[in-house]
C-alpha cells in the first residue's frame, strides 16, 4: 500500500531553522510536493522534488531520497507569517496526488 | 489574471436540501479535482476530471457528483445534503502533464444543519 508519515505539529523560534520530515511507503514514484496551507485557507505550491537531492529557492529547501523515502522541508530565517500546515504529497505511479495530514508549525517570538 | 474561483464561499444549509458548489478556472487547464478536507486532516479527492465529458470518483465514497460540460467549470452537487456533508470543499485545476502542480480555488466552507 502508500503511505506517508509526517509529525503532527512541531514549534520553533522566529528567525530560527525548522526541518519538516516526510516519509513514504509506495510502490511507484513519480514525485514529491510540498504545499503550504495557513489556517482556513487553500494551499499553496512550494516545492516539487522527482530526483534525489537539495532543491533551494529562497528561503526554502525541499531534499528527497528515493532510496530511503524521505523528503525533508527546510525553513530558514523563520518569520511569523510562517506559521501552516506544510503538507507533503506523493505522486503515485497512477499519477494521483497522495496527501499527507500535514505538519502545523508553530512560530514564537 | 489567470485564477481559479469558487462560490459560494461559506455556506449553512438545512438537511435534505440540494446544493451546487461553484468552481470555475480562468488558466485553461484540463484537469481539475474536487477535494474534501475537514480541519487539521489531510485532503481527500473525492472526484477529478481529465477534460470534458470526463469524470471519475476518487479515494473518499461521496454521495455526491459532478459534471464537466466546458474546460472551465467542474461544479459538485449534492442533490440531499446531511449534517455528515458538513466539511471544507477545495477545487483545484492542474495542466495536462502529469507531474503538474495543482492550483487551488479558495474552498467553500459548508455546514449542514
Amino acid at each position: 500500500g502508500q503511505n506517508i508519515d509526517q509529525p503532527t505539529e512541531m514549534t520553533a523560534t522566529e528567525g530560527a531553522i525548522v526541518q519538516i520530515n516526510c516519509t513514504y511507503q509506495t510502490s511507484g514514484f513519480n514525485g514529491l510536493f510540498w504545499y503550504q496551507q495557513h489556517a482556513g485557507e487553500a494551499p499553496t505550491f512550494l516545492s516539487y522534488n522527482v530526483l534525489d537531492g537539495l532543491e533551494e529557492k529562497g528561503r526554502f529547501s525541499s531534499f528527497l531520497s528515493r532510496s530511503k523515502g524521505y523528503s525533508y522541508l527546510l525553513l530558514k530565517e523563520l518569520q511569523m507569517k510562517d506559521s501552516a500546515s506544510y503538507l507533503c504529497a506523493l505522486l503515485d505511479s497512477n499519477y494521483q496526488l497522495i496527501w499527507g495530514a500535514g505538519t502545523k508549525l508553530i512560530i514564537k517570538p | 489574471e489567470a485564477d481559479i474561483y469558487q462560490t459560494p464561499r461559506y455556506l449553512v444549509i438545512g438537511t435534505g436540501k440540494k446544493i451546487t458548489l461553484e468552481c470555475s478556472q480562468t488558466m485553461g487547464h484540463d484537469k481539475m479535482y474536487w477535494y474534501q478536507q475537514d480541519p487539521g486532516m489531510e485532503l481527500h479527492l473525492i472526484h477529478y476530471s481529465y477534460g470534458v465529458n470526463s469524470t471519475e470518483k476518487g479515494d473518499l465514497s461521496s454521495e455526491s457528483t459532478v459534471s464537466r460540460i466546458r474546460t472551465e467549470h467542474f461544479p459538485l452537487t449534492l442533490e440531499s445534503a446531511r449534517p455528515s456533508h458538513t466539511s471544507q470543499y477545495l477545487c483545484a485545476s492542474s495542466g495536462l502533464r502529469d507531474a503538474d502542480l495543482l492550483f487551488f480555488g479558495p474552498g467553500t466552507r459548508l455546514t449542514v444543519l
